[in-house]
């Protein structure tokens, strides 16, 4: 059974371009979650998904950050015109039903913005 | 503001003896706390929880202890491994049920053979 899929694992981006991130979770798993780490800071919330639902996003951004889980394929977070304060490790997990935390983490993206 | 705080960044220990990481928080609303460890290039693991209505759970090796008066608590590690080696982020979960966590900013552990 595979785990949380993140690709791509590294991605670059030239400021004012499109970052698009994916995440598929682990088979069974309904519940997705975004979180984004900075440099030398903990992880932050981002949003939190069910399969076509948007359930909680008051981590994300008010511009330019947009996520989805559709019904079929994976669940993709984007970042419109990234600029360089948005080069971060972009964390997806996975869960089979709410968890409180107790969910499966993928090995993230590294967004680098150049 | 920092909800959540691990104030060592750093932690250096000998084989086989015990590994002591503390996490301080300042938001009444949590009721629910989270260990997971992490290892460079990879996720977060997690590895132990706590409600705030219990002090102490235990799982093998790993023992987390709740202070709801100090708002404290702490990761105890018995034996510490070389494989522990790793940052280990402590979280934290608001009453009602909530799916959101909020983590504090990691403290590096290092075992010694």
């Amino acid at each position: 059974n595979a785990g949380v899929m993140q690709n791509p694992r590294h991605l670059v981006r030239r400021r004012g371009q499109e970052a698009r991130l994916r995440c598929s979770p682990m088979k069974g798993h309904s519940h997705v979650y975004w979180y984004r780490q900075l440099p030398e800071e903990g992880l932050k919330f981002m949003v939190y998904l069910q399969k076509e639902n948007i359930i909680d996003e008051s981590g994300m951004p008010k511009e330019r950050f947009s996520a989805e889980f559709p019904k079929e394929g994976p669940s993709i977070l984007r970042i419109q015109q990234v600029v360089r304060g948005d080069s971060a490790a972009y964390f997806c997990a996975s869960s089979p039903s709410r968890s409180r935390g107790g969910y499966t983490f993928g090995s993230g993206t590294r967004l680098t913005v150049v | 503001d920092q909800q959540v705080k691990q104030n060592s960044p750093s932690l250096s220990v000998q084989e086989g003896r015990i590994s002591i990481l503390n996490c301080d928080y300042t938001n009444s609303m949590f009721d629910y706390f989270l260990w997971y460890k992490k290892y460079p290039a990879e996720g977060p693991t997690f590895l132990i929880s706590i409600s705030s209505i219990k002090d102490k759970n235990e799982d093998g090796r790993f023992t987390v202890f709740l202070n709801k008066s100090a708002k404290h608590l702490s990761l105890h590690i018995v034996p510490s491994q070389p494989g522990d080696s790793a940052v280990y982020f402590c979280a934290a979960s608001y009453q009602g049920g909530s799916e959101k966590l909020v983590f504090g900013k990691g403290t590096k552990l290092t075992v010694n053979p």
